[in-house]
């Protein structure tokens, strides 16, 4: 069965310290694969998404990730946190579809100041 | 523009009592889908509605249902309620073109309180 993992719960940085949120999925094929961001109480935000060609994608507020076939990964990163950033980030995995989506457990992300 | 807008945001039932949520996408949306988040299942899909019609289902029992009216506005339903339903139902909406590679906009949520 198609899976998603995140395999960290929770993360904290000291703001202006560098990210990497770790995702790796269980496909047959190479499915649409996206980051999404919550913050509480509130919905989901879409930070990158990556259907296919150049490998590495560009987000939203800076923030970036590599898609690695032969590891199954699509990891999250940032150079420089901001107090901001604070939230819970979500990997997710779409085959066929970019709405019909299997979504990680969620990192928590802690910045301290 | 307007964004996915959700009502209620906040309710509380009691088991056995059904529930309808209401979704209205971004204008000009045409694809409604939803999704239920509980801190123990994470985020599971629901379903996915396109013109008025149920194109995707998740693995959720009968009792949660939904439809899509012509304007795209959509509602779920959830009946015979149990504890395990309370949740963050999130209706996320995108323009659901041919090639499947429509962003997904989230609303804030409709948080449902089983008691």
């Amino acid at each position: 069965a198609q899976s998603v993992t995140q395999p960290d719960i929770h993360i904290t940085v000291s703001e202006g310290a560098s990210l990497e949120l770790r995702c790796n999925y269980s496909y047959g094929a190479t499915p649409y694969l996206f980051w999404y961001v919550q913050s509480p109480g509130q919905g989901l935000q879409l930070l990158l998404k990556y259907f296919s060609g150049d490998t590495l994608v560009q987000g939203i507020k800076g923030f970036e990730a590599e898609f690695k076939r032969s590891q199954s990964s699509f990891n999250l990163r940032k150079p420089s946190v901001h107090w901001s950033d604070a939230a819970e980030y979500f990997c997710a995995v779409g085959l066929g579809s970019a709405r019909q989506l299997t979504f990680g457990s969620g990192t928590q992300l802690t910045v301290l100041p | 523009k307007a964004g996915v807008t959700q009502t209620p945001r906040y309710l509380i039932k009691t088991r056995g009592q059904q529930v309808t949520l209401s979704c209205s996408p971004i204008s000009g949306h045409r694809s409604v889908s939803w999704y239920q988040q509980t801190p123990g299942q994470g985020l599971q899909f629901l379903f996915e509605y396109f013109s008025e019609t149920q194109r995707n289902k998740g693995n959720f029992p009968g009792r949660f249902s939904g439809r899509q009216f012509s304007n795209s506005r959509s509602e779920m339903n959830v009946s015979t309620l149990e504890l395990g339903d309370s949740a963050l139902y999130l209706c996320a909406s995108s323009l659901g073109l041919a090639g499947n590679t429509g962003e997904l906009f989230f609303g804030e949520g409709s948080r449902l309180t089983v008691l």
